[in-house]
């Protein structure tokens, strides 16, 4: 079946712009993730979904970055006024309802995110 | 979240067995050890996890230590595929929670 998708593959932008980065997880994921990672680091979170609402924000480093996931699934993480810092590679996960015995996390193959 | 420590790199000769070491000493009693690989240019992906018994999947194998400070995730036939960041992490119980990531153990594996 179809995995995690994130668009778009790779986002180019200039400092100060606005962009949104999407994430599509597998069908019948209730958990949703984000996470971001710099050259040479482990992935570090951001947010987490729980159906519609976010049931942990407390990864967010300020308060330029926002994700929405108003119909729980497809999600969207927004950032305004992007500054050279947020360059990084955006991941998205998903897993499935809380009853799995795992709760593995499918990831994406994440969005490239470069801010000149 | 209770932290582990992993080498930062380790290399390996193809059709070789690999034993990638993760200390968690600080770990409670209602941790998981999950172990995730990320390939070169991909998202992370699951590979193995357990809790108290040595556990054995289709990718790998996971030895846990009678005492749970220590675990080793075990590949038993290297191939230039299994050339990836593995990353040992510890997980509550308690149900869906964010992955606390550290660096990884680099793994390079040499034909």
């Amino acid at each position: 079946g179809a995995g995690v998708s994130q668009t778009p593959s790779n986002k180019v932008t200039e400092k100060g712009k606005y962009v949104e980065l999407r994430c599509d997880p597998i069908s019948g994921h209730t958990a949703l993730y984000w996470y971001r990672q710099s050259l040479g680091q482990g992935p570090e979170f951001l947010i987490y979904f729980q159906g519609t609402g976010a049931a942990d924000d407390s990864g967010l480093p300020n308060d330029r970055f926002f994700a929405v996931r108003p119909e729980g699934s497809v999600s969207t993480l927004k950032i305004q006024r992007t500054e050279r810092g947020d360059s990084a590679v955006y991941l998205c996960a998903s897993s499935p309802p809380l009853a799995s015995l795992n709760n593995e996390q499918f990831f994406g193959p994440g969005t490239r995110l470069t801010v000149l | 979240d209770a932290k582990t420590t992993q080498p930062n790199s380790m290399e390996s000769n193809e059709e070789e067995p690999v034993h990638l070491p993760c200390n968690h000493s600080t770990i409670s009693g209602t941790d998981y050890i999950h172990w995730y690989r990320q390939l070169p240019s991909q998202g992370p992906e699951y590979v193995i996890h357990g809790l108290t018994s040595n556990v054995n999947n289709r990718m790998a194998s996971l030895a846990i230590a009678e005492d749970r400070k220590s675990s080793t995730l075990i590949l038993h036939r290297a191939t230039l595929r299994d050339a990836a960041v593995y990353y040992c992490i510890l997980r509550d119980i308690s149900g869906n929670t964010p992955l606390v990531f550290g660096k990884g153990t680099r793994l390079s594996v040499i034909a």
